[in-house]
């Protein structure tokens, strides 16, 4: 049981380069839901997705695109790459929206703007 | 979601029990709370969660306090590899609930040898 997969684990980029990182999950989950987490911060909300077609924006959405196309995949787009973004990203999912459900997490995505 | 207030950091020594707290003044009748934990260098990993009453597994137990506004994560042995940052968050059980599912900092859990 894979759960949720995040490639790639390291990225450098240089600045105004775009790229995709990806999550997928194995699980049927209905939601899905991306994190960055910058040194000494906690977890902010970037966009999430409460099921295939449907996404809205979290915390912190400037800079990033997301689609969900299928339910098991939820690709995180930066559109033209900022050193602001240098971040540890992490995909999140669960079965449901609801709050009965627990999330599970991705290893993260270490990515460096330079 | 309804906000969540956590103490910055706390040590605890090995083998003892560790009680870290959480204050959630404006929770909903319709919030879990939510317990999860970072170790370094990895992915948030869930815990525990519950509503009302208090619940245990094997990693951990949650006390709920009655009015519902605080709650407790009780570890009843650290060991050294419960050294992690722990975040309280709240989940709307409604089912058309918005998801926008907000972390704050954590506690930092030390573990003293």
């Amino acid at each position: 049981n894979a759960g949720v997969t995040q490639t790639p684990k390291f990225q450098v980029l240089k600045t105004g380069q775009s790229m995709t990182l990806q999550c997928a999950q194995d699980m049927n989950h209905e939601y899905m839901s991306w994190y960055r987490q910058d040194p000494g911060m906690g977890l902010r909300l970037i966009h999430y997705s409460v099921g295939a077609g449907i996404t809205d924006q979290g915390e912190v959405p400037n800079g990033y695109n997301v689609s969900r196309s299928t339910t098991e995949d939820f690709p995180l787009r930066l559109l033209s790459a900022a050193p602001s973004q240098t971040s540890v990203y992490f995909c999140a999912s669960s079965y449901a929206r609801g709050g009965n459900e627990k999330l599970f997490f991705g290893s993260g995505t270490q990515l460096s703007v330079l | 979601d309804a906000k969540t207030t956590q103490p910055n950091s706390m040590e605890s020594n090995e083998e003892e029990p560790v009680h870290l707290p959480c204050n959630h003044s404006t929770i909903s009748g319709t919030d879990y709370i939510h317990w999860y934990r970072q170790l370094p260098s990895q992915g948030p990993e869930y815990v525990i969660h519950g509503l009302t009453s208090n619940v245990n597994n094997r990693m951990a137990s949650l006390a709920i306090a009655e009015d519902r506004k605080s709650s407790t994560l009780i570890l009843h042995r650290a060991t050294l590899r419960d050294a992690a940052v722990y975040y309280c968050i709240l989940r709307d059980g409604w089912s058309g609930a918005n998801s926008k599912l907000t972390f704050g900092k954590g506690i930092t859990l030390s573990v003293r040898p």
